[in-house]
């Protein structure tokens, strides 16, 4: 069984532009979560999508947003790129949002 | 909001040594994960343990969910258990987990 899958693994993008991330859950899942780890700092919470639906937001600003597919699959989508938006890009997935969370490898994003 | 704290910070031990890595919360929860976070970033799953204790090979961890803590064990440490190990507690009704800073594990040959 496949585990949740990132994509791309590695991403360097200019000052200003766009990114779209994307993750597909382990199947049967249907809850994605969306995770940002600045270099020496633990996970902090973007986003969750459940069945479609956003359950939660983090302390993002609106330059950040996230949509949830048919098949659960999901994209994180930044906009106007910062230099501190540097960061490892995580996704986990679970089966309903509220028990063991399983987390992919990960994007690394530079912005320079 | 919940507070997760992790303890200590940084150890550095030799291969072979065991260590206890704590994990204190602030608030009652009703579930908790332990990570390790490889060198590459990968997020591995070790325990989900809302209480009791657990075993898996030479990793074990116990949640006292009454006293707001759980404890990482690792024996006879292996310079693969090198890493960032941590915790996540569920928090806005389960919506999201809130990490601990981590504990940095560094085991020497």
């Amino acid at each position: 069984d496949a585990g949740v899958t990132q994509s791309p693994t590695h991403l360097i993008k200019t000052r200003g532009q766009q990114v779209t991330l994307r993750c597909s859950p382990i199947s049967g899942h249907k809850s994605v979560s969306w995770y940002q780890q600045v270099l020496g700092q633990g996970p902090q919470f973007i986003f969750q999508y459940y069945e479609k639906e956003e359950r939660g937001r983090g302390n993002f600003p609106d330059r950040f947003s996230a949509r949830q597919f048919p098949n659960y699959s999901s994209e994180l989508n930044v906009n106007a790129l910062l230099l501190g938006d540097s960061a490892l890009y995580l996704c986990a997935s679970s089966i309903q949002g509220e028990t063991g969370y399983t987390f992919g490898s990960g994007t690394r994003l530079t912005v320079v | 909001g919940i507070q997760v704290e992790q303890s200590p910070p940084d150890l550095i031990l030799q291969e072979g040594a065991n260590s206890t890595l704590r994990c204190n919360f602030s608030d009652s929860v009703n579930n908790l994960q332990w990570f390790h976070q490889n060198p590459w970033g990968q997020l591995i799953n070790l325990f989900y343990i809302p209480s009791g204790t657990k075993q898996n090979g030479r990793l074990s961890a116990t949640t006292v969910a009454t006293e707001r803590y759980s404890l990482l064990y690792i024996s006879s440490s292996q310079t693969t258990d090198s890493g960032v190990y941590f915790c996540a507690v569920p928090y806005s009704s389960a919506s999201k987990i809130i990490f601990g800073s981590g504990t940095r594990l560094s085991i020497r040959p």
